[in-house]
C-alpha cells in the first residue's frame, strides 16, 4: 500500500515562530504537494515539486517555502507563523502522469496563536 | 483558469439509496483529467475514480460510477446503494492541462454527505 506520512497530526505554534511540516511518500513517487484546507474554500495548492530540488508556486505560496532534497521527502515551512495560516495541511504525492491519482497523508491540523 | 463548482454543501440520504453529487467544471483546455475524492471524518483523502476528457466511456469502480457530460462541463459522482460508511466530505476536482510539470489538480468545495439508516 502507498503510504504517505506526516510529521505531525497536531501542532500549536506561537505567532512569529519558524514551523516545520514534514512530509514522506514510499512509493517513488517523482511528484509532492502541499496543500491547506480550510472550511468552505476547499483544497487550495500552496507548492509542489516534481523532481528533488525542483519546486513550483501553487495557488497560495505566499508566506511558505518548501525543500525538497530527497525524493522521497517533502517539507513545507512557514517562515514566520501568523494566526492566518492556522489551517490544516495535506500532502501528496503522485507518480507523474496525468491519469494518475495524488495519495494523501493523514494531515496535519495546525493552530498559531 | 481552472475552476471547479459542486453546488450541493450538504446532502442527506436514506441508506440504500442511490446518490449523485454534482459537479461543473470551467476551462478551455481540451484535454483534462476529473477526481472524485473522499474524507471521511478521520481526514484522509481516499481517491475514488478517475475520468479523461477523452475517454468515450463514463468511468466506474465498484458503486462508483462518474456521469460524464463533456458538453455540459459537469462529471457527477454517483454512488450506488448508499452505505453508512458512505458518510463522508466528497471533493471533485481537475487537473488540466495535461503538461509534464504541472500536474496540480484544482478542488471545488465539497459536498458533506450523511446517511442515515
Amino acid at each position: 500500500d502507498v503510504k504517505v506520512t506526516q510529521s505531525s497530526r497536531y501542532l500549536v505554534k506561537r505567532t512569529g515562530e519558524k514551523v516545520f511540516l514534514e512530509c514522506v511518500q514510499d512509493m517513488d513517487h517523482e511528484n509532492m504537494f502541499w496543500y491547506r484546507q480550510d472550511p468552505g474554500l476547499g483544497l487550495r495548492l500552496i507548492y509542489f515539486s516534481y523532481d528533488v530540488k525542483m519546486k513550483e508556486k501553487g495557488d497560495i505560496p505566499e508566506g511558505y517555502s518548501v525543500s525538497r532534497e530527497k525524493k522521497e521527502r517533502f517539507s513545507l515551512i512557514l517562515e514566520s507563523a501568523s494566526t492566518n495560516q492556522t489551517s490544516m495541511y495535506l500532502c501528496a504525492s503522485s507518480y507523474q502522469g496525468f491519469s494518475y491519482e495524488q495519495y494523501f497523508g493523514p494531515g496535519t491540523r495546525l493552530t498559531v496563536t | 483558469a481552472q475552476k471547479i463548482t459542486q453546488t450541493q454543501p450538504g446532502m442527506f440520504v436514506q441508506e440504500k439509496e442511490a446518490v449523485t453529487l454534482d459537479c461543473t467544471y470551467d476551462t478551455s483546455d481540451q484535454s483534462y483529467g476529473l477526481f472524485w475524492y473522499k474524507q471521511p471524518s478521520s481526514g484522509e483523502m481516499i481517491f475514488l475514480i478517475y475520468q479523461g476528457s477523452y475517454d468515450e466511456q463514463n468511468a466506474t469502480e465498484g458503486r462508483y460510477s462518474l456521469n460524464f457530460q463533456k458538453a455540459r462541463k459537469s462529471a457527477n459522482l454517483v454512488i450506488s446503494a448508499s452505505q453508512l460508511g458512505d458518510s463522508a466530505m466528497y471533493f471533485c476536482a481537475m487537473r488540466a492541462p495535461l503538461d509534464f510539470g504541472n500536474e496540480k489538480l484544482t478542488f471545488g468545495t465539497g459536498t458533506r454527505l450523511t446517511i442515515i439508516p
